[in-house]
């Protein structure tokens, strides 16, 4: 059975530090991946997707995360954080059933100090 | 293009009383529909899927109840409401073919007293 699971439940940084989010999955087949980011009393929004191809992905906001399957790992990286990025973030993984069930990590809070 | 909406946004309930949350798609027929909780600091527990009208999965055994009466519409039920129903609900939608990621809407927080 395929799990996810995020070593940092916390993750404090200073502004324009750069940071790391840690995320390993478990499964017997080929994934997809993803990072989702939560603001406060909002719903998910998609973060970045791995679905096929290039191993390195990167978002609109400079964010990026690299799947590495001999790691069964997908970090998701910012060399330089800002204010606006404080959330709390989820990476997920599918085995691309039919229902397209998606399996979440517990999360990552992210606290950015000025 | 697509949207998602869910309500109400928040909700205080006492215990014992009835549920009702719904969730409604836009732009897009034939979606793959979920409900998940968030507990305060937890991650997200998938606790219903629909990928059809009338066709209800049930990941964890509960005291809720889901129904799709149409394509674009997914109820989330409960008769009698426990404390433990607190949480942040969360509604989401994929395209049925193909796999493609989900996408959620803004959630109900629910307060049971």
């Amino acid at each position: 059975a395929q799990s996810v699971t995020q070593l940092d439940s916390q993750v404090p940084v200073f502004e324009e530090a750069p940071v790391e989010l840690r995320c390993n999955y478990s499964s017997s087949v080929s994934v997809y991946l993803f990072w989702y980011v939560q603001y406060p009393n909002q719903g998910l929004q998609l973060l970045l997707k791995y679905l096929s191809g290039s191993t390195l992905v990167e978002s609109i906001n400079g964010f990026e995360a690299e799947f590495n399957k001999s790691q069964t790992s997908f970090h998701l990286r910012k060399p330089s954080v800002h204010i606006s990025d404080t959330a709390e973030y989820f990476c997920a993984v599918s085995e691309g059933s039919s229902a397209s069930k998606i399996i979440f990590g517990s999360g990552t809070r992210l606290s950015i100090r000025p | 293009s697509q949207t998602i909406h869910q309500w109400p946004a928040t909700l205080v309930q006492p215990v014992g009383s009835p549920l009702s949350l719904e969730c409604t798609v836009e732009g897009t027929s034939n979606p793959n529909l979920y409900w998940y909780r968030q507990a305060a600091g937890r991650g997200l527990q998938l606790l219903f899927y629909s990928v059809g009208i009338g066709q209800i999965s049930s990941e964890v055994p509960q005291n809720l109840s889901a129904s799709r009466p149409q394509d674009w519409q997914f109820i989330l039920s409960s008769k009698k409401l426990l404390l433990s129903d607190s949480g942040f609900y969360l509604c989401a939608w994929s395209p049925r073919t193909g796999f493609q990621p989900q996408h959620f809407g803004d959630g109900t927080r629910l307060s049971i007293l």
